[in-house]
C-alpha cells in the first residue's frame, strides 16, 4: 500500500524557470489538494483538484502558477517563471472517492522547491 | 479570513515530562485536527475532533474541542524521544468541508 507520492523531494531552479511539481495519489484516491508551506509556518490551502477538473482553486496565486490532474498519470502543479518568493515546501494530500472531508486526507513527504 | 494562533512556538522538555500546547481561533470551527510533522516529511494525522466538548485520546496523546468552537488543545503525557518534532493544529470552518487553516507550529524538543 503505497502512499501518496511526490517528486521530486528537492528541486532547485534559477529565477525566470519552470518548476514542475509531480504527485501520484493514494491508490484508488481520485481527490488531490496541493498545500504551501513556508519556512516556519503553517501549511496554506493552494487547490483542490478531482481527475480531469479544477475544484478550487482559490488559494491559488492567479498569475504563473497552475495545476491539473488529468485522466492518466499524477497531479503537476506547474509555476512559471519562477521567483525566490517561491522557495518554499509544497505538499500534495489524497482522499477517496466521495470522501472530501479534511480528515481523510493523506500527505505526501512533499517538495522542496529553491529558486537560487 | 480565518486565523489559529498556536503556541507555544517551541518547547523544551525533558524526557518523561508532559507537554501541552494549544490553539485558539478567531472564529469559529467545525472540526479541528492535530498533525505531527517529522523533519523533510509531510504531516501525519494524530487527531480529529468533531464535537464542542470532545475529548479523545490517541495512546499518550490526548486532545480537546473547546466549548466556545474557538480553542483546541494537545497533551503529550511522559514524553518519550520519538516525540520530537513540529506538531501542528488546523481546523476546518464553515467555508468549506476540505479547506483547512493551520496554525504555525509547535515544535518540541527534548533535552538529553
Amino acid at each position: 500500500n503505497a502512499g501518496v507520492m511526490q517528486n521530486p523531494r528537492h528541486l532547485v531552479r534559477r529565477r525566470g524557470q519552470e518548476a514542475r511539481l509531480r504527485c501520484s495519489p493514494m491508490k484508488g484516491h481520485s481527490h488531490v489538494y496541493w498545500y504551501r508551506q513556508l519556512p516556519e509556518e503553517g501549511l496554506k490551502f493552494m487547490v483542490y483538484l478531482q481527475k480531469e477538473n479544477i475544484i478550487d482553486e482559490s488559494g491559488m496565486p492567479k498569475e504563473r502558477f497552475s495545476a491539473e490532474f488529468p485522466k492518466e498519470g499524477p497531479s503537476i502543479l506547474r509555476i512559471q517563471q519562477v521567483v525566490r518568493g517561491d522557495s518554499a515546501a509544497y505538499f500534495c494530500a489524497s482522499s477517496p472517492p466521495g470522501f472530501s472531508g479534511v480528515k481523510t486526507q493523506y500527505f505526501g513527504p512533499g517538495t522542496r522547491l529553491l529558486v537560487l | 479570513g480565518q486565523q489559529l494562533n498556536q503556541s507555544p512556538q517551541s518547547m523544551f522538555i525533558q524526557e518523561g515530562e508532559d507537554v501541552s500546547m494549544n490553539c485558539t481561533s478567531s472564529s469559529i470551527f467545525n472540526t479541528w485536527l492535530w498533525y505531527k510533522q517529522d523533519p523533510g516529511e509531510g504531516p501525519v494525522l494524530l487527531i480529529a475532533l468533531y464535537k464542542a466538548g470532545e475529548l479523545t485520546s490517541n495512546g499518550r496523546l490526548t486532545a480537546q474541542f473547546g466549548i466556545t468552537r474557538k480553542d483546541s488543545f494537545l497533551n503529550i503525557s511522559a514524553s518519550i524521544p520519538s516525540d520530537v518534532g513540529i506538531y501542528f493544529c488546523a481546523g476546518q470552518g464553515d467555508s468549506s468541508n476540505y479547506q483547512l487553516i493551520w496554525g504555525a507550529g509547535t515544535k518540541l524538543i527534548i533535552k538529553p
